[in-house]
């Protein structure tokens, strides 16, 4: 069956570094990927999508990559700042499904002063 | 673009009620999605809408769950007789229909609480 993987564990990283999420698929073939954040208490918002023939997408300090060889996209925060601390989604989507989001679990970001 | 406004924001209901919820889509956009969120999971899909057609619904969670959208403008999702783990956040999004790539916008959800 079609399974995403997110880290479970909360990443902790310090002000001004940069954060990495990673996104696992199995028993996928996505044609496209979003990202998600959500903040406690509120629906997700979106971030950036990314195409399978699109190994990397920029959107001021976000990079997402996507290798479908891997079956993974990667999620860059450069210059992390305590604002960006959140829950972060991936959602591999196919074509011809109504674009219905199937998520991962999220991984929680947290950026210390 | 007033967003996607769902409400109420919090239900809390006993077991063996019913609930209805509604959802106010962007209204620009034709298609329109339900999801479920239960406590450090992602979003599960439960049904959608273009306009008033409700083009998919088995994922809904049982036959106790329901969902209309009779104009093609808001939403509302039924859960006959709630039980214990209904509760959850509920989650309504909007989008253009067309290609399979389209950002959702999501609502802040319902929180539905069952004593």
């Amino acid at each position: 069956s079609q399974k995403i993987e997110q880290n479970s564990e909360a990443l902790n990283i310090q002000e001004g570094k940069t954060a990495t999420l990673t996104c696992n698929y199995t028993n996928y073939s996505p044609a496209y990927l979003q990202w998600y954040r959500q903040d406690p208490g509120r629906g997700p918002v979106f971030l950036l999508l990314i195409r399978e023939n699109e190994k990397e997408k920029r959107k001021e300090r976000l990079k997402v990559t996507f290798d479908t060889t891997l079956k993974q996209s990667l999620f860059h925060i450069t210059a992390s700042q305590p604002a960006d601390s959140a829950t972060y989604l991936c959602a591999p989507i196919l074509t011809g499904g109504g674009n219905k989001l199937t998520f991962g679990t999220g991984t929680q970001l947290k950026v210390e002063l | 673009d007033t967003g996607v406004s769902q409400d109420p924001r919090h239900k809390i209901t006993k077991r063996g009620q019913n609930v209805t919820f509604r959802c106010d889509p962007i209204s620009e956009h034709n298609r329109l999605y339900w999801y479920r969120q239960t406590l450090g999971q992602g979003p599960e899909f439960l049904t959608y809408f273009q306009n008033e057609a409700q083009l998919e619904k088995s994922r809904l969670l049982s036959d106790r769950f329901s969902a209309e959208r009779p104009k093609g403008s808001f939403s509302t999702l039924e859960i006959q007789r709630t039980e214990q783990g209904d509760s959850a956040m509920y989650l309504c999004a909007s989008s253009l229909a067309g290609r399979d790539n389209q950002p959702q916008h999501f609502g802040d959800g319902t929180r539905l609480s069952i004593l």
